[in-house]
């Protein structure tokens, strides 16, 4: 596509339900990337996949977030048994390879209740 | 670990003067780039600096890079209120981490009448 597409683009849950979101990169870009950027945390690095592959997944805060991408294409994060302080916007940026600077999507805002 | 550290964080001028925004980093790195965010969108690229010394400019803006002193600089020329937005520093890393881009905090800029 065009750019880098993210959805949806709000989500309010409760509590412990589980959440997923989808990122749809620039078609051909290699490297895919998950941040997510907190009132007064800026931007938190979460993970990194070249191809389908995630040689870092360092910045999940623990161990109820996962991510995955499958095709070299299409990125899902989950998260599960969502608490209140995973609330935040999630962003997710592709590149054409890890020397190129990002394309971000517009975000998933996320809010647990 | 890299560390980046913006300042101001907040920003308020008045049309038509100028002012720096500051992007200090803590070790070394040869590529900066600046993002400009608008309000409950993305984030989008405004400069890439490639090496010691880089300079570029785009309208009022204008972006310079000094490797030795870890400092990027982003001057505003005779600001317009177009110009509000938060921009945001990020500096790539280098070695075996060098997919990622560890960001500043964010400026929020406020550009009034």
């Amino acid at each position: 596509g065009a750019g880098v597409s993210q959805s949806p683009s709000n989500k309010v849950t409760e509590k412990g339900k589980d959440v997923e979101l989808r990122c749809d990169p620039i078609s051909g870009h290699t490297a895919l990337y998950w941040y997510r950027q907190s009132l007064g945390q800026g931007l938190e690095f979460l993970i990194y996949f070249q191809g389908n592959s995630a040689p870092d997944k360092s910045g999940l805060p623990s161990d109820r977030f996962s991510a995955e991408r499958t095709g070299g294409s299409v990125s899902t994060l989950t998260i599960q048994r969502t608490q209140q302080e995973d609330s935040a916007v999630y962003l997710c940026a592709s590149s054409p390879d890890k020397n190129y600077g990002y394309t971000f999507g517009s975000g998933t805002r996320l809010t647990v209740v | 670990e890299l560390k980046v550290e913006q300042n101001p964080l907040f920003l308020s001028m008045q049309e038509g003067k100028n002012y720096t925004i500051y992007c200090n980093y803590s070790t070394t790195s040869d590529r900066l780039y600046w993002y400009r965010q608008d309000p409950g969108k993305s984030l989008e690229s405004l400069f890439v600096l490639l090496s010691n010394g880089a300079v570029k400019q785009e309208g009022r803006l204008m972006a310079s890079l000094d490797t030795k002193a870890r400092l990027s600089t982003l001057h505003i020329t005779a600001a317009v209120h177009d110009l509000s937005a938060t921009y945001f520093c990020a500096v790539q890393s280098r070695g075996g981490s060098n997919y990622k881009l560890t960001f500043g905090k964010g400026t929020l800029l406020t550009v009034n009448p």
